[in-house]
């Protein structure tokens, strides 16, 4: 089945520092989408990307969408308190109708 | 309502047992998902409704589960004879279905399912 791969699965960051996590399709990607999902909460919406190369910000947040539509990032400056939450990625493979989710990146941050 | 609505919030059961969990999704919303996700792991897709179209059934994990979506909006997921391995919460989610396929997920808390 189509995979997306998303690393790390676990970091660990003090406050004030920056925090990036990495999405990787073997094949293309129609849209890649990412969520945020709070401790005890259900995931809630963040973004989508389309076009290759695309970058959007959302304040200090920044998503990428790579040329070749198979990677993207999450890139988050002085990370918070309330970042704290497990980032996922997710990515509608070409010819396909669902998204594929990955793993998801827990993100801890210490005051 | 404002979100998508899941019931019951826990369930706890019996290993062998059947249970049906229950979504309503945000009203105008022709897609409609349901997941599983187990502690601390991503999001494992089961099933996909989309309009009036066949369900994607490709994520199922046995013939123990089944889902239906009645009139378009309200869906249940069964699952039969139930095991330890099936716990885990299971979410649902909607979204409008635009040209360039699903749009963006909206999920429901989630019903936490517990098989003793």
């Amino acid at each position: 089945g189509q995979q997306v791969m998303q690393i790390p699965q676990y970091q660990h960051v003090q406050e004030g520092e920056d925090f990036t996590t990495y999405c990787n399709s073997s094949t293309t990607l129609s849209n890649i989408q990412w969520y945020k999902q709070r401790p005890g909460g259900h995931p809630v919406f963040l973004i989508q990307l389309v076009k290759s190369g695309e970058v959007k910000k959302q304040k200090r947040l920044t998503f990428q969408f790579g040329e070749a539509k198979k990677n993207s990032s999450l890139h988050i400056t002085a990370t918070q308190t309330t970042d704290v939450g497990t980032y996922f990625c997710a990515g509608r493979h070409s010819g396909y109708s669902t998204l594929t989710f990955g793993k998801g990146t827990m993100l801890l941050v210490s005051p | 309502g404002a979100g998508v609505s899941q019931s019951p919030s826990n369930k706890v059961t019996e290993k062998g047992k059947d249970v049906e969990l229950r979504c309503d999704p945000i009203s105008g919303h022709t897609a409609l998902y349901w997941y599983r996700q187990s502690l601390g792991q991503g999001l494992e897709f089961l099933i996909y409704f989309q309009g009036n179209s066949a369900p994607d059934k490709s994520g199922l994990p046995s013939d123990r589960f089944s889902a239906e979506r009645t009139g378009g909006s309200v869906s249940t997921l069964t699952i039969q004879r139930t095991q330890q391995e099936d716990s885990a919460v299971y979410l649902c989610a909607s979204s409008l279905w635009t040209s360039g396929g699903a749009g963006e997920q909206y999920f429901g808390p989630g019903t936490r399912l517990t098989v003793t």
